[in-house]
């Protein structure tokens, strides 16, 4: 398996409910990323990861909780959502520290509905 | 201030007429990178094309083309011969020289590009 893979696509889960999305890469990246995209907003960096270790929190509430158990795997841990907290959640990887154009390779996103 | 403006939140084009997505960014960075993604409907952001603050030349990569305007700080995505699987949101997005190490992008809120057959 190649890229940047993302599960579940979707997601659907109460305000009391804990969720975990999962966030794989296959490309030797050392760097990830969670970021929310709602309707008609710019994308959001929600976290940023370096060689496993959190480089950024992006004042995320304390309801979405990240964990980088190693360079290749990123999770989202839900708990308590509100309505608002619907939205696409990217995850990304890459190549940090190069400063050559290697951008972001990304997921499919997790479509998550909060009711 | 946003640090990318994509004046356009839609684009109606006919099918196989070029088409140009505006957009303009603002940075006191010396060094910076320029980026545009794509998204279809199935989510998923694609990599189109790379512009970086110290290339004299315009990016290109196939039917699409970087029109990088240093001084008036844009880069406009241009797309030659538009095709129906065209049709996506596409962003531009930005690096700055202090976030080399952590590679972080600022995004533009999108264009929704429709190519009509």
């Amino acid at each position: 398996e190649t890229g940047v893979t993302q599960t579940p696509r979707h997601l659907v889960m109460g305000m009391t409910n804990k969720k975990s999305l999962k966030c794989e890469q296959h490309l030797g990246h050392n760097a990830m990323y969670w970021y929310k995209q709602s309707a008609k907003k710019p994308l959001e960096l929600m976290f940023v990861y370096n060689f496993k270790e959190q480089t950024e929190n992006n004042s995320v509430p304390s309801r979405f909780s990240p964990e980088c158990p190693n360079s290749s795997h990123l999770f989202l841990h839900l708990h308590t959502l509100q309505p608002e907290d619907s939205a696409l959640y990217l995850c990304a990887s890459s190549q940090a520290g190069t400063g050559e154009s290697y951008g972001y390779t990304f997921g499919s996103g997790t479509r998550l509905t909060v009711v | 201030a946003q640090k990318i403006t994509q004046t356009q939140p839609g684009m109606f084009v006919q099918e196989k007429e070029a088409v140009t997505l505006d957009c303009t960014y603002d940075t006191s960075d010396q060094s910076y990178g320029l980026f545009w993604y794509k998204q279809p409907s199935s989510g998923e952001m694609i990599f189109l094309i790379y512009q970086g603050s110290y290339d004299e030349q315009n990016a290109t990569e196939g039917r699409y083309s970087l029109n990088f305007q240093k001084a008036r700080k844009s880069a406009n995505l241009v797309i030659s011969a538009s095709q129906l699987g065209d049709s996506a949101m596409y962003f531009c997005a930005m690096r700055e020289a202090s976030n080399i190490g952590n590679e972080k992008l600022t995004f533009g809120t999108g264009t929704r590009l429709t190519i009509i057959p």
